[in-house]
């Protein structure tokens, strides 16, 4: 069976700092790998996927992932963390319906001024 | 109105009461899932209707009762809820394979 395993249930970073989320997928085969964000008492909001083709994807609000086969890991990153970033962090994967994604436990995101 | 609508965004029930939820994706998709989350637990894939057709129900209790009457239309329908179902309920849609999910905000259920 397929799972998303999130290093770090918490992670709190200076505004300005690097983010970095960690996630890492267990699939035999490559899956859709997707980042969402929830905002407080919002739904998740996808900011990025990965399909097919390149391995660095971009996203919305500065964030990026990059796709690494070899270490079965697509970690979430941003160069400088706004106090607007601060959020519950999801990464999923999904084999090939988006219904069927495997979500990981989240990450909550805390930004200091 | 653009994106996926849920209402209530709140609601208080009894364990004896009958409720529905309600979600309208403005999309075009034809995927539709009803997903729970509660808190300290991962994200719950409850329901899954693909052109209208049910095509997964994970395990959940017949109290949990989905209808999806079209492609833009789901409903939860609940009924002798229990104080453990008080979550924040998500709609989501999808074209299918895209792999891509679009939530609503979410229907913060509490169960007294």
């Amino acid at each position: 069976a397929q799972s998303v395993t999130q290093l770090g249930s918490h992670v709190s970073v200076s505004e300005g700092a690097l983010v970095l989320l960690r996630c890492n997928y267990s699939s035999s085969v490559p899956p859709y790998l997707f980042w969402y964000v929830q905002y407080p008492n919002q739904g998740l909001q996808l900011l990025l996927k990965y399909t097919t083709g390149a391995t660095l994807v971009k996203g919305i609000n500065g964030f990026e992932a990059e796709f690494k086969k070899s270490e079965t890991s697509f970690h979430l990153t941003k160069p400088s963390a706004h106090m607007s970033d601060a959020a519950e962090y999801f990464c999923a994967a999904s084999l090939t319906n988006a219904g069927k994604s495997t979500f990981g436990d989240g990450t909550t995101l805390t930004v200091k001024p | 109105e653009t994106g996926v609508t849920q209402t209530p965004r709140h609601l208080v029930m009894g364990m004896t009461n009958k409720k529905s939820l309600k979600c309208e994706q403005h999309l075009g998709h034809n995927a539709m899932y009803w997903y729970k989350q509660s808190a300290k637990k991962p994200l719950e894939l409850m329901f899954v209707y693909s052109l209208e057709e049910r095509v997964e129900n994970n395990s959940v209790p017949s109290r949990f009762s989905p209808e999806c009457p079209n492609s833009s239309h789901l409903f939860l329908h609940l009924h002798t809820l229990q104080p453990e179902d008080s979550a924040l309920y998500l709609c989501a849609s999808s074209q299918r394979n895209t792999g891509e999910l679009f939530f609503g905000e979410g229907s913060r259920l509490t169960v007294l």
